[in-house]
């Protein structure tokens, strides 16, 4: 099956760093990303959805300026949290939508392992 | 609009006996239907998925689930309980819209919980 990678798998931060985390599908193309937030014992919750070579749209409530998407390539998706602070320690997990351009709803999303990000 | 509802948040059964994890879901469209499974600190992994093909879906680890329009329910279900299959599991709704935009929705998850 597809494979989604992410790096760093864990990072512990001290408070007003920035931290990237990468997002990379490994043996398909895939036009569009997800990111995702979940906290413990917690569902996952859609912080924004990526597309290859257009701007992230961001759900309601997540600070575009804090959380930095950028989709350079096909195959590649990274999470930029600005400025961190303890209360954005969390897990981050990203997603990747195989198929064809323009993609469809059906295709299904392969999920990376996560990145656990603690922020001291 | 779509939306999920799992019903139990925590499910506990002897290993061996059979499993069942309750879904409910609303859709305004044909949906894609999931079902994820999430060991501790780790990702997802797809179980199986229905995209309106036979509404009765084998997944890996013998997994299965019915997609039953009449009462938008698509329960997971397993014959006998292994201890493996201890984890969080997440069921999960797609609109079948032919749009990039379209965006999938989580269930809260049920924690399965696995007895010798």
């Amino acid at each position: 099956g597809a494979v989604v990678s992410q790096h760093p798998s864990r990072v512990i931060c001290k408070s007003g760093t920035s931290v990237k985390i990468e997002c990379r599908s490994l043996d398909f193309q895939a036009t569009t990303m997800f990111w995702y937030r979940q906290f413990p014992k917690q569902s996952l919750m859609l912080m924004a959805t990526s597309n290859e070579g257009s701007k992230a749209t961001y759900e309601q409530g997540v600070e575009k300026d804090k959380f930095l998407i950028n989709h350079a390539s096909l195959t590649l998706s990274t999470l930029t949290v600005t400025s961190a602070h303890p209360e954005d320690s969390s897990f981050y997990i990203c997603s990747a939508r195989s198929g064809t351009s323009g993609g469809s709803s059906t295709d299904t999303q392969y999920f990376g392992p996560g990145t656990r990000l603690t922020v001291l | 609009a779509q939306s999920v509802t799992q019903l139990d948040s925590h499910v506990s059964v002897s290993e061996g006996t059979p499993v069942l994890l309750r879904c409910n879901y609303s859709s305004s469209y044909s949906p894609s239907l999931f079902w994820y499974v999430q060991h501790p600190n780790k990702g997802l992994q797809l179980l199986l998925k229905y995209t309106s093909a036979a509404t009765l879906v084998k997944g890996i680890n013998g997994f299965e689930a019915e997609f039953k329009k009449s009462e938008t329910s698509f329960h997971l279900t397993k014959p006998s309980a292994h201890m493996s299959d201890a984890a969080e599991y997440f069921c999960v709704v797609s609109d079948r819209g032919y749009s990039s935009a379209s965006k999938i929705i989580f269930g809260s998850g049920t924690r399965l919980s696995i007895r010798p």
